[in-house]
């Protein structure tokens, strides 16, 4: 059974300041990684893909991936309240059907 | 470009019924996969269609069960309904080509409760 792990949270940060969140992956074979958010009663948007080792930057958000730790971050600099949501980690099987198994995610509270 | 598409948006039922669910995916995609999404499980994975061909299939039971149309477009049924079945319903859109590297688009759900 491959496993995606995320900490439920929640993780709660005030305006302004950065918010990390943290997923492992037990696939070992695993290469893609995406990061979806959720907003309560709405459907995942993806946010960040990652495919290589190291860090990738978009606006406001850093997704950081390391392979050989197994395990893949994502960090919102300049939080704000309306950052406030599910982030939720999904990871691709390896193997051949590539369907991603996702964590369960973790709900982030920016606060005013 | 129209986004994924999905009806019903909000559904009531009684145990032992049945019930079909659609999704239109985005102009061009292929696949859809089918998501069953509960608090306490969270997302899982139902099936994959891709060119009206079951690719990919979850632990789920019999009683659910999906097709694709020439189109893409794809329903999921379910069939003799448990209270447990309550959830949200997510259809996700894709090329279906791209592999590890697969982005899926979702759509804004159908919530199902079971009473």
């Amino acid at each position: 059974q491959k496993e995606v792990e995320q900490n439920s949270g929640p993780l709660s940060v005030p305006e302004g300041a950065i918010a990390s969140l943290n997923c492992t992956y037990s696939d070992r074979g695993s290469q893609s990684f995406f990061w979806y958010r959720q907003y309560s009663g709405k459907s995942p948007e993806l946010i960040m893909f990652i495919y290589s080792n190291g860090d990738k930057e978009d606006g406001r958000f850093t997704a950081q991936l390391n392979k050989a730790s197994q395990y893949v971050s994502l960090l919102i600099r300049d939080s704000q309240p309306s950052d406030s949501a599910t982030y939720l980690c999904a990871v691709p099987t390896s193997g051949g059907s590539y369907i991603p198994t996702f964590g369960r995610g973790t709900s982030l509270i920016v606060h005013p | 470009k129209a986004g994924v598409t999905q009806t019903p948006r909000y559904l009531i039922k009684t145990r032992g019924q049945q019930v079909t669910l659609s999704c239109s995916p985005i102009s061009g995609h292929r696949s859809v996969s089918w998501y069953q999404q509960t608090p306490g499980q969270g997302l899982q994975f139902l099936f994959e269609y891709f060119s009206e061909t079951q690719r990919n299939k979850g632990n789920f039971p019999g009683r659910f069960s999906g097709r694709q149309f020439s189109n893409s477009r794809s329903e999921m049924n379910v069939s003799t309904l448990e209270l447990g079945d309550s959830a949200l319903y997510l259809c996700a859109s894709s090329l279906g080509t791209s592999g590890r590297q697969e982005t899926q688009y979702f759509g804004p759900g159908t919530r199902l409760l079971v009473l």
